[in-house]
């Protein structure tokens, strides 16, 4: 049964710092790994989605890499602002079906 | 492209009612999966429907069912409601590419139940 996690569980920093989230799955036997970020009391917005045969991807001041044979994503955010204050999510595609990681809440202060 | 939307956006029941959400895909896009969100146990995921039959089902009891119907439109059913049954439901569309081998779900802003 392929298990999630995410750490930290909460992370506070100030603005203008960089800083790493970390996702660990047990099963190499994925699909794709999808990052997400979900405001308080919303939905999924999708951030990154790395194909199995990737590396990394980027989009703007993030950048996410994985590593299929170690079970690990990372989630890089270069140059935090509190806008990017939110709980980030990163999920691993089974069979059609995500499975989720717990979560690491995120609080950018100004 | 419209987004994948649900109703409602939020729901209260009390214990021992049964309620019905609803959620429209992207259009274009056949898959419609569902997830439950709760502070205890996360996201889990409830089932997925493509072109009108149920691929894949998550560790749910009977209670929870779902059907799609023609226009891809999906709704979900949670009879004889309980307490714990208290969640986010998220509604999500699937897009698979086979020119780029690349699989994304996009959710819904879900429908928030609370029962009593």
């Amino acid at each position: 049964k392929q298990e999630v996690t995410q750490i930290p569980a909460a992370l506070s920093v100030p603005e203008g710092e960089n800083l790493v989230l970390n996702c660990s799955f047990t099963d190499s036997a994925i699909y794709n790994l999808q990052w997400f970020r979900q405001d308080p009391g919303k939905g999924l917005t999708s951030l990154l989605l790395i194909q199995s045969s990737q590396r990394e991807q980027t989009s703007g001041r993030l950048n996410a890499s994985l590593d299929k044979s170690s079970g690990r994503s990372t989630l890089y955010i270069a140059a935090s602002q509190p806008g990017d204050s939110a709980t980030y999510l990163c999920a691993v595609s089974g069979f059609q079906k995500l499975v989720f990681g717990t979560g690491t809440r995120l609080l950018v202060s100004p | 492209k419209a987004g994948v939307t649900q109703t409602p956006r939020y729901l209260i029941k009390t214990r021992g009612q049964q309620v019905t959400l609803s959620c429209s895909p992207i259009s274009g896009h056949r898959s419609v999966s569902w997830y439950q969100q709760t502070p205890g146990q996360g996201l889990q995921f409830l089932f997925e429907y493509f072109s009108e039959t149920q691929r894949n089902k998550g560790n749910f009891p009977g209670r929870f069912s779902g059907r799609q119907f023609s226009n891809s439109r999906s709704e979900m059913n949670v009879s004889t409601l309980e307490l714990g049954d208290s969640a986010l439901y998220l509604c999500a569309s699937r897009a698979y590419s086979i020119l780029t081998s690349t699989d994304t779900q996009y959710f819904g802003p879900g429908t928030r139940l609370t029962v009593l």
